[in-house]
């Protein structure tokens, strides 16, 4: 089946950039999603790319996708302590019908 | 209502006793979704709801677990003579349609279960 995949940690300085990787098995996913969850919280879309992208700016928010190695990351720009959370990578499977999941990356941001 | 609603938020059960989760999906939301989160763990996909066609129940763990959804709309989530490797956060999330979209899914905050 799908495999995705993630460090487990990151620690940052506030104020550096964060830059957190996912690897997947699927070349047919179409949409690739990054999710944040807070402590005791479900989880919350941050954004998403398409397949047929690159890259996406949202903000602080940078999304790179490589389509040939099957390689996604998101680049926090300015990290804040509010940006202390556990971040998850997903890719559609199934045709579409369901989210993959990666195990998560605990970003801890240190001041 | 304005966002997926899960209940009860936390269950404490005792071994071999069944347990229900329930999971009020967005209003207008036709995909519904169970994913369990163990501790250290990614996100491990239970069932799939769409519409009215047959659920996707292929990560399903075991026979003790089942799901129904009905009138489209609330789903339970139904685990029956609870083993402690069933502890862990029970998500539910809803999307307008299927996940090929850039909707994603809108999570809720979960059920946490402990099985003592």
């Amino acid at each position: 089946g799908e495999d995705v995949e993630q460090s487990l940690f990151l620690s940052v300085r506030e104020g550096d950039s964060s830059v957190i990787n996912c690897t997947y098995t699927d070349s047919s996913s179409t949409y690739l999603y990054w999710y944040k969850q807070e402590p005791g919280a479900g989880l919350q879309l941050l954004t998403y790319i398409f397949s047929n992208m690159d890259m996406k700016q949202d903000q602080r928010l940078t999304v790179l996708l490589n389509k040939k190695d099957k390689h996604l990351s998101l680049r926090i720009a300015d990290t804040q302590t509010g940006d202390s959370a556990i971040y998850f990578c997903a890719v559609t499977t199934g045709g579409g019908n369901k989210l993959t999941f990666g195990t998560g990356t605990q970003l801890k941001v240190e001041l | 209502g304005a966002g997926v609603s899960q209940s009860p938020s936390n269950k404490v059960t005792e071994k071999g006793k069944d347990v229900e989760l329930r999971c009020d999906p967005i209003s207008g939301h036709t995909a519904l979704y169970w994913y369990r989160q163990s501790l250290g763990q990614g996100l491990e996909f239970l069932i799939y709801f769409q519409g009215n066609s047959a659920p996707d129940k292929s990560g399903l763990p075991s026979d003790r677990f089942s799901a129904e959804r009905t009138g489209g709309s609330v789903s339970t989530l139904t685990i029956q003579r609870t083993q402690q490797e069933d502890s862990a956060v029970y998500l539910c999330a809803s999307s307008l349609e299927r996940a090929r979209t850039n909707y994603g899914y809108t999570f809720g905050s979960g059920t946490r279960l402990t099985v003592v």
